[in-house]
């Protein structure tokens, strides 16, 4: 079975860091593109940005670019998401999905984080 | 890049035929053939319902279409039943080799 499984609920606070992974099972980790996509509270989702865990080639969307890194270690078939400082902005579910055919066919179950003092 | 824009909210009763539709422009929605539709239930996550704008994955229901003209994406889903109810989301690639979504759009069954 195709899936990707995520590192459990986090609780931060203010300026601390974090990262949180995505492990995907069942099918050749390498040769798909990972996206990692937000949603806050009560609101869309939002695509942050994609890794090529083969030869980890990233793209962030504009409006994350430099708020957050995205790396992948293709040896233990595991993308991350990672912040230096969080804020509570963003407290957030955040979601890795594959991309496959330019659509994301297989999701994550979220990591859900709480930035609060 | 901004998201793309949904309606807020559709509405239908057991049955009958609604239509969501996805703006953008044309630097992804009317760019590309590379539109998507995902449908989340509360707490759950997304799952995909079309791809490269009209073509379902296996398992998902026929019931379940897709269309673009220019700048504008639909998904169309007929025969509503209850099970229907949820939240729904465009996703388009973009010109800046990423993808943005819809706003997503609250389908009700009534």
């Amino acid at each position: 079975e195709v899936q990707l499984v995520q590192s459990g609920a986090e609780v931060k606070k203010p300026g601390e860091s974090l990262k949180i992974s995505c492990m995907g099972s069942g099918y050749n980790f390498t040769n798909y593109w990972i996206a990692w996509v937000r949603q806050m509270p009560g609101k869309g989702l939002e695509c942050m940005g994609i890794i090529y865990p083969g030869d980890s080639d990233t793209r962030y969307s504009p409006s994350f670019q430099g708020q957050v890194t995205i790396s992948a270690d293709k040896s233990i078939s595991t993308a991350y998401l990672q912040w230096s400082s969080l804020k509570a902005s963003d407290t957030a579910m955040y979601y890795c999905a594959r991309a496959y055919s330019d659509a994301f066919d297989v999701w994550g179950q979220g990591t859900m984080v709480t930035v609060s003092s | 890049q901004s998201a793309l824009t949904q309606p807020a909210s559709v509405s239908g009763s057991p049955g009958q035929s609604i239509t969501i539709s996805c703006t953008g422009t044309s630097s992804d929605v009317g760019g590309y053939n590379y539109v998507s539709w995902y449908q989340q239930h509360p707490g759950k996550a997304p799952k995909l319902m079309i791809y490269d704008v009209n073509n379902r994955p296996s398992g998902v229901s026929n019931r379940f279409s897709g269309s673009k003209s220019g700048n504008t994406a639909s998904l169309t889903i007929s025969g509503l039943q209850a099970e229907d109810e949820a939240d729904y989301y465009c996703s388009s690639y973009t010109s800046s080799s990423t993808w943005v979504f819809g706003g997503g759009t609250k389908l009700t069954v009534l």
